[in-house]
Order: structure tokens, then C-alpha cells, then sequence
């Protein structure tokens, strides 16, 4: 079983939709969570942690579900520019005062005008 | 602030050859990560250092060596390129936030290579 694993997608949705993407994750010991977004051909930036107690910032809200160990986005009123691949990321303590992160291939998404 | 900066852009090689591929950061971390990323396999950890003067291999560390020259540049070397190794090469810092959660990890732009 993979550590990290996200819908395939890909996703095509309409200007205005509201669309979810899911990820699971197989390491109890995983502390911090994180939602990336990588444009084509282009590196990974950071488009927002993950706070137990789930969180929102503007039309995106991140959910998470220790128990199930289980991350969710949701992203409302999908604007043309939301189009780009996003990444389940994961963090657990490598040691030495440092993390590994681990991705998960990630979830490309189209809106579509 | 240039923040990660990579050398080369892109690259071509042929099977043996060498290369040493680049990083710099200016922000000051002490961390640094080296990945590459090919399709349908994510982004896959090649080797990190910590901090100064360490540094550990990843999930796919064989045929490439690390060397953290300092605090700021970190630098992968492929010392006999194979086919396999064509990939998108990103080298990482990490930024450690005041809470756990808030630890962030910035991408320089990444190097394409092409092994031949």
C-alpha cells in the first residue's frame, strides 16, 4: 500500500463548480499534513496546512480525520485559474531534527470555462 | 531573496557520463531535500540533509551522492548517468515554523534531465 494515496482524477469541472479531492494516508505516525499545488511544469508550492480541527482559507477548506487517517480539500467556485495538479503531502519525524515529507502523486484538476 | 535556486534548467547526457546538478538558498534553513519526479510516480525523496554537515539517503538514494557544502547549497551528483535517471530533479529547503504544522518546504524551479 502506497504511503500516500489520492483520487486519480484527472478532474474536469465548469467555472463555478465545487470540487473535492480525498487522500489517504498509512503511517499513524504522520504528524503534519498539507495541501500542495504544482502548475504544469512548474515546482510544488505550498497551498495550505491542515489543522485538525479542519480550516478554510477563502474558497478552499481542508478537512482532517485522524481516526481514518484521511485529508480532504474542497475547493469552491473553481475559477480558471485553480486549473493545475494537487498534492497530498504528508510529514513525519525523520530524526535529527528534521522531516521527511511524503507526496502523493496528486490530482490533476481542468476547470473548464 | 532569490529563495531555491537550481542549476542547470536542463540537461542532456549520455549513458556514463557525469554531472553535478546545483542548489542555493538564501532564506537561512537547515534542511535540504532533493527529488525527482517522474510521471505516475509522484515526487520521490533522493537524499536530505538535516542540517550542516549531514546527510541521509531517501526512498531511491542509488546512483546519486549528496554533498551540503555549507548551509546554503546543497548539491546532487549522478556520477555514471544511466537512461533511468531521466527525470525532473527538485532540490528543497525547509522552513521550520513556530507550530509543526506551519513547517513549509520551498521548491527551487527544477532541473529537467535527459539521460541518452
Amino acid at each position: 500500500r502506497k504511503e500516500v494515496e489520492q483520487d486519480p482524477g484527472p478532474f474536469n469541472v465548469p467555472e463555478g463548480a465545487t470540487v473535492a479531492f480525498n487522500c489517504t494516508y498509512s503511517n499513524s505516525a504522520s504528524q503534519s499534513f498539507f495541501w500542495y499545488r504544482q502548475d504544469c511544469r512548474k515546482e510544488p508550492k505550498l497551498l495550505m496546512s491542515v489543522y485538525s480541527s479542519g480550516n478554510e482559507d477563502g474558497r478552499f477548506t481542508a478537512q482532517l480525520n485522524r481516526a481514518s487517517q484521511y485529508i480532504s480539500l474542497l475547493i469552491r467556485d473553481s475559477k480558471l485559474s485553480d486549473s493545475a495538479t494537487y498534492l497530498c503531502v504528508v510529514r513525519v519525524n525523520s530524526g535529527a531534527g528534521s522531516y521527511q515529507l511524503t507526496f502523493g502523486k496528486g490530482t490533476k484538476l481542468s476547470v473548464i470555462p | 531573496n532569490a529563495g531555491v535556486t537550481q542549476t542547470p534548467k536542463f540537461q542532456v547526457l549520455k549513458t556514463g557520463q557525469s554531472m553535478t546538478l546545483q542548489c542555493a538558498q538564501d532564506m537561512n534553513h537547515n534542511s535540504m531535500y532533493w527529488y525527482r519526479q517522474d510521471p505516475g510516480m509522484g515526487l520521490r525523496l533522493i537524499y536530505y540533509s538535516a542540517s550542516e554537515g549531514t546527510t541521509d539517503k531517501g526512498e531511491v538514494p542509488n546512483g546519486y551522492n549528496v554533498s551540503r557544502l555549507n548551509k546554503r547549497e546543497f548539491s546532487l551528483r549522478l556520477e555514471s548517468a544511466a537512461p533511468s535517471q531521466t527525470s525532473v530533479y527538485f532540490c528543497a529547503s525547509l522552513a521550520r515554523g513556530g507550530l509543526a504544522f506551519t513547517d513549509t518546504q520551498y521548491f527551487g524551479p527544477g532541473t529537467r534531465l535527459t539521460v541518452l
